[in-house]
């Protein structure tokens, strides 16, 4: 079973923080997607992350891809309350269809 | 660009109802995938069609779920009869070759199962 693991599972924090959070797998991704999605909608794509060791920006947003291709990382600086909603990482095992993590949820508190 | 979309929105049926709900891919997308997201859980695939052939259906329940894109177009998710357990976001996506694995999602059909 190919599996996609975030952690943690919930996070709440105070405006103006700092969070990482994880998603990890024992397969090989050749990609990895980041996604948001907001109460009520559906998720958005944030980034694509494709070569080992890749480091991404998005504004406040910092995205990593770990140097074997089975993990990676979303971190935020000086979090926003328009920052919460579900983080999902999704990716393509090799020779395999596209799988979600179970996602991490994220509330910013004013 | 008009993104996926989706009707009806929301919808509460009573269990052993019947639920149909409907996806217009983005232009000239050729894959469509219909995920089903219980809340607190990340979507899992149902089924997933190239053109108006299945490429993956193997996480669709058959014995009461069905899906068609008869025209490679838009496409229609049956669920007959509902369970509770049925309860859940019915996101549908799109995808064109050459995206890599990136999907393109419309806001979802929130259907609720009493």
């Amino acid at each position: 079973t190919q599996l996609l693991e975030q952690s943690p599972q919930f996070l709440s924090i105070q405006e103006g923080e700092n969070l990482t959070v994880y998603c990890n797998s024992s397969s090989v991704f050749s990609s990895l997607q980041w996604y948001r999605q907001e109460p009520g909608e559906g998720p958005v794509l944030l980034v694509t992350v494709v070569t080992g060791g890749e480091v991404k920006k998005l504004k406040r947003l910092t995205f990593q891809f770990g140097d074997a291709r089975k993990d990676s990382s979303l971190h935020i600086t000086a979090a926003q309350p328009g920052d919460t909603g579900l983080y999902l990482c999704a990716g393509a095992p090799r020779g395999f269809k596209t799988i979600f993590g179970a996602g991490t949820r994220l509330f910013v508190k004013a | 660009e008009a993104g996926v979309a989706q009707s009806p929105r929301y919808k509460i049926i009573e269990k052993r109802q019947s639920v149909a709900f409907w996806c217009n891919p983005i232009s000239g997308h050729a894959t469509l995938y219909w995920y089903q997201q219980i809340l607190g859980q990340g979507p899992k695939l149902l089924i997933q069609f190239q053109n108006n052939g299945v490429v993956d259906d193997s996480q669709l329940p058959k014995d009461r779920f069905s899906a068609e894109r008869l025209k490679g177009v838009d496409s229609t998710l049956k669920i007959q009869p509902a369970k509770l357990e049925d309860s859940a976001v019915y996101l549908c996506a799109s995808s064109f070759e050459g995206s890599g694995n990136t999907i393109y999602f419309g806001e979802g059909s929130w259907l609720t199962v009493v």
